[in-house]
């Protein structure tokens, strides 16, 4: 089983239109959490961090829930700009993991007209 | 100011060649890592420097793969006898440090296909 799982898509949706990605972890030592953005053929940039409290940018709320071990983004008022691969990504920190990051599979968003 | 450079952006090489790839941090960055994006996946890890000490190179694929960085700044990933299970993306990237409120940062990657 992958370290962090997530449900590839593709999402195919309208602009405007509200989309909601999950992501599970199964490390239960992990400590930090992250949605990473990568464009086509582009390197993987960082969206937001996420918290268990649940924190919002703008159009993106990201959302922890620990006891599930599940991590979840959405996006609402969809732009044709959000059209990307969405990576859910945890890192553990401590012992000898010197803060690397576990990516998902990536979940592909294409947001249409 | 500069992000992380990575050369060549490309790269075909025949099976059973060796290949060096470079990677150039961004200044004062301690921390440096190395991730394998094959297709249609996420990045996976390869290997960690901090300054010029390997730390973990527990996600090299087999002994083919080499990494250093001996002064603690430029990087090079080399793969030997390269096979076409080699063929990815292979992304380098910098933090400042290794905690966990350090950012880290990727290059653009160079895209390796074994022909």
């Amino acid at each position: 089983r992958k370290e962090v799982e997530q449900d590839p898509g593709p999402f195919n949706v309208p602009e405007g239109a509200t989309v909601a990605f999950n992501c599970t972890y199964s490390n239960s030592a992990s400590q930090s959490f992250f949605w990473y953005r990568q464009d086509c053929r582009k390197e993987p940039k960082l969206l937001m961090s996420v918290y268990s409290s649940g924190n919002e940018d703008g159009r993106f709320t990201a959302q922890l829930n620990r006891a599930s071990q599940y991590i979840s983004l959405l996006i609402r008022d969809s732009k044709l700009s959000d059209s990307a691969t969405y990576l859910c990504v945890v890192r553990n920190a401590g012992g000898t993991s010197y803060g690397k990051l576990t990516f998902g599979q990536g979940t592909i968003l294409t947001v249409h007209p | 100011g500069a992000g992380v450079s990575q050369s060549p952006r490309y790269k075909v090489a025949k099976r059973g060649q060796d290949v060096a790839l470079r990677c150039d941090p961004i200044s004062g960055h301690v921390s440096l890592f190395w991730y394998q994006q094959a297709l249609g996946q996420g990045p996976e890890f390869l290997t960690y420097f901090q300054n010029e000490a390997q730390l973990d190179k527990s996600g090299l694929p087999s002994d083919r793969f080499f990494a250093e960085r001996p002064e603690g700044s430029v990087s090079t990933l080399k793969i030997q006898r390269t096979q076409q299970e080699d063929s990815a993306v292979y992304l380098c990237a910098s933090s400042l440090a290794s905690q966990v409120k350090y950012e880290q940062y990727f290059g653009p990657g160079t895209r390796l296909t074994v022909t």
